[in-house]
């Protein structure tokens, strides 16, 4: 079955600091992979998708970019945090939702910028 | 911007009840999908209503769809005081593989 990880599950950050958020994917091969941003009580926000290995789309100008070096791995990048960029992170994978195929969470990231 | 708006943004009712949640959304789409999400947690899947559907039905939940309006509807009947949670509707972009959430929509049930 496929399973989604997601990591780390908390963390607090400086402003100015770097960000790494990684996700892996096991038990499918070729999944689009997806960044969202939550803000506490709002919305899922979608800030990268990939169809593919080194495909990124950028959906959200931002302090933030997406690396895809594997085709199961998805990373979440910033050289420097801002306080704005506080949030919960979730990443997630699907095969061709317009299709009719549902898109699958992971169990999130909570960023603090401090 | 495609994301859906939902409404109410909250919902309060006591177990037994009926809650109903819309979403609206605003290009062409393939299907619509509703997600729940737990307090904290990552968004799990409902029930998915393709674009040639009008009704659709998966234990306490009913799903409606009018492509005309651009709408659709959640109903959960008999709602549990496990039922609280955000719920919210999902559009796949018509040709990309993007998937859009509405602003969702807080379920409260009080037992």
């Amino acid at each position: 079955s496929q399973t989604i990880h997601q990591w780390p599950a908390t963390l607090v950050q400086p402003v100015g600091s770097p960000l790494s958020l990684e996700c892996t994917v096991e038990g499918t091969s070729n999944p689009n992979l997806y960044w969202y941003r939550q803000a506490a009580g709002r919305g899922l926000q979608l800030l990268f998708y990939s169809v593919g290995i080194g495909q990124i789309s950028s959906e959200v100008p931002q302090n933030l970019s997406a690396s895809r070096p594997q085709d199961r791995q998805f990373i979440l990048s910033s050289k420097k945090l801002l306080l704005s960029d506080s949030g919960f992170y979730l990443c997630a994978w699907s095969v061709s939702p317009r299709d009719g195929n549902t898109i699958y969470f992971g169990e999130g990231s909570w960023l603090t910028v401090v | 911007s495609q994301q859906g708006e939902e409404d109410p943004q909250a919902l309060s009712i006591q177990e037994g009840e009926n809650a109903t949640m819309n979403c609206s959304y605003k290009t062409s789409i393939n299907n619509l999908q509703w997600y729940r999400q737990n307090s904290g947690r990552g968004l799990v899947h409902l029930i998915l209503i393709r674009s040639n559907e009008r009704e659709k039905h998966s234990g306490r939940l009913r799903v409606t769809l009018d492509t005309s309006k651009k709408s659709s509807s959640l109903l959960i009947t008999a709602s549990r005081a496990a039922d609280t949670a955000s719920y919210f509707c999902a559009t796949p972009s018509y040709n990309t593989d993007k998937l859009i959430f509405g602003t969702g929509t807080r379920l409260q049930v009080f037992p």
